[in-house]
């Protein structure tokens, strides 16, 4: 199993851009997770899903989209980049309640 | 709500002793608490987890941590530190509802000395 995957590794993007970070998971895990890692602030969740077809907002939304058509897919939508969403983001899946969850390697996105 | 208080930002240790980092956590139920570790420019990998069977939590690589109630603590502690155990290390904190939402401290670096 190739576990929790994310693309792209890097991307630099210009104000009001727009781009998509995509996350896969091959463990039929139906909980999807989206952090935002901040230097000194931890991790913070920005969406996250119980199964395909339901998603939910987390601590921090603004500015994000998701979508989950699929058990496997859960890619995060920036629209109308900010320097603000300039961090690291991390997609994770778990199995169930009580179980833990599975990070993938994290894309690195700055905004200028 | 939950929350994950983790004491200290920076942690140093000489290789060969103790490692102690701190973890306090408030909830209204008893959580699940977990311990990650996160290596330079890489995600974060489980070192260990506390879903209420045993308070003693042994994890990967030599760490384990102790569920204490009565001090709302998850402390992670490890004999004996590695020049490879230098990394940031968070605690987290989630309930046991459907959703299961991981809340994290905001983490402490580990530096160890030689």
């Amino acid at each position: 199993n190739a576990g929790v995957t994310q693309t792209p590794k890097f991307r630099i993007l210009k104000i009001g851009q727009s781009m998509t970070l995509q996350c896969t998971q091959d463990m039929n895990h139906n909980y999807m997770y989206w952090y935002r890692q901040d230097p000194g602030m931890g991790l913070k969740l920005i969406y996250y899903s119980v199964g395909a077809g339901i998603t939910d907002k987390g601590e921090v939304p603004n500015g994000y989209n998701v979508s989950r058509s699929t058990t496997e897919d859960f890619p995060l939508r920036l629209e109308l980049a900010a320097p603000s969403q300039t961090s690291v983001y991390f997609c994770a899946s778990r199995q169930g309640v009580g179980y833990e969850q599975y990070f993938g390697p994290g894309t690195r996105l700055t905004v200028t | 709500a939950q929350s994950v208080t983790q004491l200290g930002s920076h942690v140093s240790v000489s290789e060969g002793a103790l490692v102690l980092l701190r973890c306090n956590y408030s909830s209204s139920v008893p959580p699940y608490l977990f311990w990650y570790v996160q290596y330079p420019n890489q995600g974060l990998q489980l070192l260990l987890k506390y879903t209420s069977a045993a308070t003693l939590v042994k994890g990967i690589n030599g760490f384990e941590a102790e569920f204490k109630k009565s001090e709302t603590s998850f402390h992670l502690t490890k004999p004996s530190a590695h020049m490879s155990d230098a990394a940031e290390y968070f605690c987290a904190v989630s309930d046991r509802g459907a959703t299961n939402k991981l809340i994290f401290g905001t983490g402490t670096l580990l530096a160890v000395q030689p």
